[in-house]
């Protein structure tokens, strides 16, 4: 089955640096990768998701890439604000199944 | 916007005891799915139904788990006899589509937690 890591557990940024998280995936049929963010105690709320047929996707200041080849694909939050700090998790799909699989998260905290 | 809403936000039962969680997905929504997570842990992936059935579930949904949608509205969880380790927020989602079809996703609602004691 699909297997996802997350690195780092813990990412700690002055505000205004960017913010760069990765996962690595093992299924190679998966085609799908969001990303999560999750404030304390709340649900997890989507922020950006990428698809197999492209290599990058923006929206303001998230971007995330993926290299299939490679089997990885990374957040980048540029400008970061104290708003920012949260839980961020990756997920997958893995290959002809209709689930999400979660990264084990990391806790962003940007400084003042 | 539309949202998946859940019921009841917290919930604190003694072991042994069934423990009901309500869900009302997205009115549109064809796949519901319950995930968990653990204080501190990340999201796992218990269950994902469609048509009326169980599509998929977790080495974690054992016999002690059921899910039915009683009344074409509610989705719900069962946990027929609660353990100290099933303590957890536990989230309802739902998708217009399968997952693997281009361009949908997943919508969660803002969880119950559950304390076993």
């Amino acid at each position: 089955g699909e297997n996802v890591e997350q690195h780092p557990s813990t990412l700690s940024v002055q505000e205004g640096d960017s913010a760069v998280i990765k996962c690595t995936y093992s299924d190679s049929a998966s085609n799908y990768f969001p990303w999560y963010k999750q404030e304390l105690g709340k649900r997890p709320q989507l922020i950006i998701d990428i698809r197999s047929n492209v290599g990058e996707k923006k929206d303001q200041r998230i971007a995330v890439t993926l290299n299939k080849t490679a089997k990885h694909f990374s957040l980048h939050i540029t400008e970061t604000q104290p708003e920012d700090s949260a839980v961020y998790f990756c997920a997958g799909i893995p290959g002809g199944y209709n689930k999400l699989i979660f990264g084990a998260g990391t806790r962003l905290a940007v400084h003042p | 916007e539309p949202e998946v809403t859940q019921t009841p936000s917290h919930q604190v039962t003694q072991m042994g005891q069934e423990v009901i969680l309500r869900c009302v997905p997205i009115s549109n929504h064809l796949y519901f799915y319950w995930y968990r997570q653990i204080l501190g842990q990340k999201v796992e992936f218990l269950v994902s139904f469609y048509n009326n059935e169980i599509s998929e579930k977790s080495e974690i949904f054992d016999d002690q788990f059921s899910v039915e949608r009683p009344d074409g509205s509610n989705f719900t969880l069962k946990i027929r006899s609660t353990k100290l380790e099933d303590s957890a927020m536990y989230f309802c989602a739902s998708s217009e589509w399968g997952l693997l079809s281009s361009g949908n996703t997943i919508y969660f609602g803002e969880g119950s937690w559950l304390t076993v004691v």
